[in-house]
């Protein structure tokens, strides 16, 4: 098993462009999530998804769209890249399992100037 | 509302013991985790602890937990200089929908060699 996996691992934009973040996990997990690290600030949380076809929004939604149309990819889209969207971004993926273990790909390093 | 703190570094010599401390405000939390992160990486499972315990041993890892304070702490035993990362606490309601987690910022520790 790959578990989760990111594309890419570092990423420049300018200001106003959009780009698309990959997120793919081999486990059949029905949940998946998006966070973002920020310095001191830990991880906050994106948008998540219970499972194919369902979404909704995190702590820090504006500026990010998802959609989950197979229970293996779970995309992060970013329509106008903005400065304050420079960030280390974070997919987990977790069984529906009691215990609630969440798994973490590398991540993606985002610049935006 | 959902808030877990922690104090941003330690700094310890090998071999020494390492504690580090964390609070959180939500008492209906089922289960709450350490996570490992090294430089440069994703997170990583470290372990965690269900709330009807108070104390769990993992090899080097202790896990107390004080429900009535809403104290958890990692006690890490015998420091080498591979502990050096950032370690983050976490909580999750496991029953609701949402099965993301909320985190602490994490704390930073360095092992002094």
């Amino acid at each position: 098993n790959a578990g989760v996996t990111q594309t890419p691992k570092f990423q420049v934009l300018k200001t106003g462009q959009s780009m698309t973040l990959q997120c793919a996990q081999d486990m059949n997990h029905e949940y998946m999530s998006w966070y973002r690290q920020d310095p001191g600030m830990g991880l906050r949380l994106i948008h998540y998804s219970v499972g194919a076809g369902i979404t909704d929004q995190g702590e820090v939604p504006n500026g990010y769209n998802v959609s989950r149309s197979t229970t293996e990819d779970f995309p992060l889209r970013l329509l106008s890249a903005a400065p304050s969207q420079t960030s280390v971004y974070f997919c987990a993926s977790s069984s529906s399992g009691r215990r609630n273990e969440q798994f973490f790909g590398p991540g993606t390093r985002l610049t935006v100037l | 509302g959902e808030d877990v703190e922690q104090s941003l570094f330690l700094s310890v010599r090998e071999g020494d013991s390492s504690v580090i401390n964390c609070t959180y405000t939500d008492s209906s939390s089922t289960y709450l985790y350490w996570y490992k992160q090294e430089p440069g990486a994703g997170l990583q499972l470290l372990t965690y602890i269900f709330s009807n315990m108070d104390m769990k041993q993992d090899q080097r890892l202790t896990v107390l937990l004080n429900k009535k304070d809403k104290h958890l702490s990692l006690r890490i035993a015998d420091t080498q200089t591979g502990d050096s990362a950032i370690y983050f606490c976490a909580e999750s309601m496991g029953d609701t929908g949402r099965r993301a987690l909320t985190f602490g910022s994490g704390t930073r520790l360095q092992v002094q060699p």
